[in-house]
C-alpha cells in the first residue's frame, strides 16, 4: 500500500470550507484514496474515496491531482461536530487500512 | 442506514481471564475485520475473514487471539488469556462488494 503523508494539524473557522491535504506519491494505478475520520475514541468512520475522477458526497469533496500524487478533503461548510482526526488512506480492494497519524483538524467557533 | 454494532461497549476482565467481543457486521457483508487503537496510539489492523477463514493477521495477533463466525450475522473476537497490554478499544468493520470498510463504535477493553 502507497504510503501517504498529512499534516498532523489544522484549524479551520466555523462556517468556512475546511480544505485536508494529502500526499501519495508512490500511489499505484490500482490503489483508491479513501478518507475517514474519527471523532474522540469512536470508530472511524468513512467519508470519501475515489481513484483518478473528483468526487462529492453528502459529507465532502475530494480533489485527486491529474497525475494521483496527492489530493484534497474538501469540508464545504465546516461545523464544530468536524473536529476529528482525519485519515487519508491508499488501498487496493478489500485489503487491510492502514492507519497513519492523521491530521488534528480542529474548527474554532 | 445500516450499521455495524458491537458488545459490550465496555468490558472490564481481570488479567488472565478470557473475553469474546461481539459484532455484527452489516448484512449481506463478506469481508471482517478486527482492529485496535491503545489509548492515544494509531488504529492498528489485528485480523481480516473471508469465506470462514482468516485471510490475513497481524503480527499483534497471536496464539492467544482468534476469530469466529459461529453463525450467519455474528463475528467474534476471543483472546484466550488477557494481559494488561491488551487495554484497548477494540474496532469490528465490514465491508461487501464496495470494498469500503464500516466501522462498529468499539468496545473498550479494560485488563485490570
Amino acid at each position: 500500500d502507497a504510503k501517504t503523508t498529512q499534516p498532523p494539524s489544522m484549524d479551520c473557522a466555523e462556517g468556512r470550507a475546511a480544505n485536508l491535504p494529502c500526499n501519495h506519491s508512490t500511489i499505484s494505478g490500482n490503489e483508491y484514496v479513501y478518507w475517514y475520520r474519527q471523532i474522540h475514541s469512536q470508530g472511524p468512520q468513512y467519508i470519501i474515496h475515489g481513484l483518478k475522477n473528483n468526487e462529492t458526497n453528502e459529507m465532502a469533496s475530494l480533489i485527486i491531482t491529474e497525475d494521483r500524487k496527492s489530493s484534497t478533503l474538501i469540508l464545504p461548510h465546516a461545523t464544530l461536530r468536524d473536529t476529528a482526526v482525519y485519515y487519508c488512506i491508499a488501498i487496493q480492494g478489500a485489503q487491510k487500512l492502514v492507519f497513519g497519524q492523521g491530521t488534528r483538524l480542529t474548527i474554532n467557533p | 442506514e445500516p450499521e455495524v454494532t458491537q458488545t459490550p461497549s465496555h468490558q472490564v476482565t481481570q488479567m488472565g481471564q478470557e473475553v469474546i467481543l461481539r459484532c455484527v457486521p452489516i448484512s449481506n457483508h463478506l469481508y471482517f475485520y478486527w482492529y485496535r487503537q491503545i489509548l492515544g496510539q494509531k488504529v492498528e489492523f489485528l485480523v481480516s475473514f473471508y469465506n470462514n477463514e482468516i485471510s490475513e493477521k497481524s503480527e499483534i495477533f497471536d496464539d492467544q487471539f482468534s476469530v469466529e463466525r459461529p453463525d450467519g450475522s455474528n463475528f467474534t473476537l476471543k483472546i484466550r488469556s488477557t494481559k494488561l497490554e491488551d487495554s484497548a478499544m477494540y474496532f469490528c468493520a465490514s465491508t461487501g462488494f464496495t470494498d469500503t470498510q464500516y466501522f462498529g463504535p468499539g468496545t473498550r477493553l479494560t485488563v485490570l
